[in-house]
């Protein structure tokens, strides 16, 4: 259990649909990431929220949005995706963004399919 | 650019000792991460270095040299449940975690 968790697991969707992932982090941790893991690549940091303000946005296409409404939830929004974006993101946290040996602590992440 | 380089795949025996070597060239350095990935799971934090010379955990070990830009990850006494990919992260001078692509280690019995 790293206290970190994400909502789903599993997605399927068509390229014209909205979703949206649910990631909660129990650990009282001030800065919150979102990562793209696909296949034999190295993690690609897509967006970074410290203290609830966004800090990072890693030249993502407008079709992700993150939103956090608090230190504690993030949100990933999707429309109108592509297949290439399918892969595993995954939600991370931290005690904040730029502590020295601050660990980033990961969830289980979402596999995404886009059709 | 920022480049991690790290083995794509490894494979070692049962209760050997295997060494998972990681080179880096990034802009500005703030620490080393190395981090353990089983299939279908998150990652998980193995060590951290920011100073030069070797950092021992248990069976996992982690050595540093900045003015090399290597490090590596010596796994000893392995066990089966150390088949897992392992993850190399730079910490730059923006304080941004550079991740290598991963060395998958396979272990046979």
């Amino acid at each position: 259990e790293t206290g970190v968790t994400q909502t789903p697991r599993h997605l399927v969707m068509g390229m014209t649909n909205k979703k949206s992932l649910k990631c909660e982090q129990h650990l009282g941790h001030n800065a919150m990431y979102w990562y793209k893991q696909s296949a034999k690549k190295p993690l690609e940091l897509m967006f970074v929220y410290n203290f609830k303000e966004q800090t990072e946005n890693n030249s993502v296409p407008s079709r992700f949005s993150p939103e956090c409404p608090n230190s504690s939830h993030l949100f990933l929004h999707l429309h109108t995706l592509q297949p290439e974006d399918s892969a595993l993101y995954l939600c991370a946290s931290s005690q904040d963004e730029s502590g020295g040996g601050n660990e980033q602590f990961f969830g289980p992440g979402t596999r995404l399919t886009v059709l | 650019g920022q480049n991690i380089d790290q083995p794509t795949e490894m494979t070692a025996t049962e209760g050997a000792i295997v060494q998972i070597n990681c080179t880096y060239q990034t802009s500005g350095f703030n620490g080393l991460f190395w981090y353990q990935q089983h299939a279908g799971e998150a990652p998980t934090f193995l060590s951290y270095n920011v100073l030069d010379g070797l950092e021992e955990k248990g069976r996992f070990s982690s050595f540093l040299s900045r003015s090399k830009g290597y490090s590596y990850l010596l796994l000893k006494e392995l066990q089966m449940k150390d088949s897992a990919s392992y993850l190399c992260a730079v910490r730059d001078s923006n304080y941004q975690l550079i991740w290598g692509a991963g060395t998958k280690l396979i272990i046979k019995p």
